[in-house]
């Protein structure tokens, strides 16, 4: 089982430039998470999808934030546009389940400049 | 509303020493009951789960947790602390359909 799959690992970007984060969830898991962390402000749940729907997104901070899932295998998360504020490290989780174990991919560290 | 509280922010603790990380939670139904660790620039991992049964639990790397129904907790807890064991501790609940509630973290250091 490859896990859970992120990338990019690390993106750095200007101020005001598109980012787009993805996420390729373990096979059969049916839901996905959406998280960022911060030594601020921990873990923070941005959104989550069961079958591929979009089921709570009151954790994306702005609507400057986008997150889709076209099929049970891909789903991305859109900054646009990007400001330094976003500088976290985002993670993607997938479980069976919303509440079973999550696992989780290595996350993706971003650097808005 | 469901909510999850680790006490402590920082333990250090003597390699070899015994480790006990606090985790107490507020959820109205029955939880589901977890402890994931995570190490420097990576992902998180999940160490043990707690869905019913036997209500102390054994995971992987010599951890194991005691949920205590009484006093609303899931404390961690490890006989022999390795250097290896560095790393940030996170405990987590949830119940259903829904998503898992965080803690804080617990960052643990470990000295010679």
């Amino acid at each position: 089982d490859a896990g859970v799959i992120q990338s990019p690992r690390h993106e750095v970007t200007e101020m005001g430039q598109e980012v787009t984060l993805r996420c390729k969830p373990i096979s059969g898991h049916n839901s996905l998470f959406w998280y960022r962390q911060t030594m601020m402000r921990g873990l923070e749940l941005l959104i989550y999808f069961n079958n591929n729907v979009p089921i709570d997104d009151s954790g994306m901070p702005e609507d400057r934030f986008s997150a889709k899932m076209p099929n049970a295998s891909f789903s991305t998360l859109k900054i646009q546009p990007s400001e330094p504020r976003d500088s976290a490290v985002y993670f993607c989780a997938s479980s069976l389940e919303g509440a079973q174990e999550q696992y989780f991919g290595p996350g993706t560290r971003l650097t808005v400049t | 509303a469901q909510s999850v509280t680790q006490p402590d922010i920082h333990i250090t603790v003597s390699e070899g020493a015994s480790l006990e990380l606090r985790c107490n939670y507020s959820y109205g139904a029955t939880p589901y009951l977890f402890w994931y660790v995570q190490s420097p620039g990576q992902g998180l991992q999940l160490l043990l789960k707690y869905f019913s049964g036997d209500t102390l639990v054994q995971g992987i790397k010599g951890f194991e947790a005691e949920f205590k129904r009484s006093q609303s907790s899931f404390n961690l807890r490890k006989p022999s602390v390795h250097w290896s064991d560095a790393a940030e501790y996170f405990c987590a609940v949830g119940a259903g359909n829904t998503p898992l509630v965080f803690g804080k973290g617990t960052r643990l250091s470990v000295i010679a």
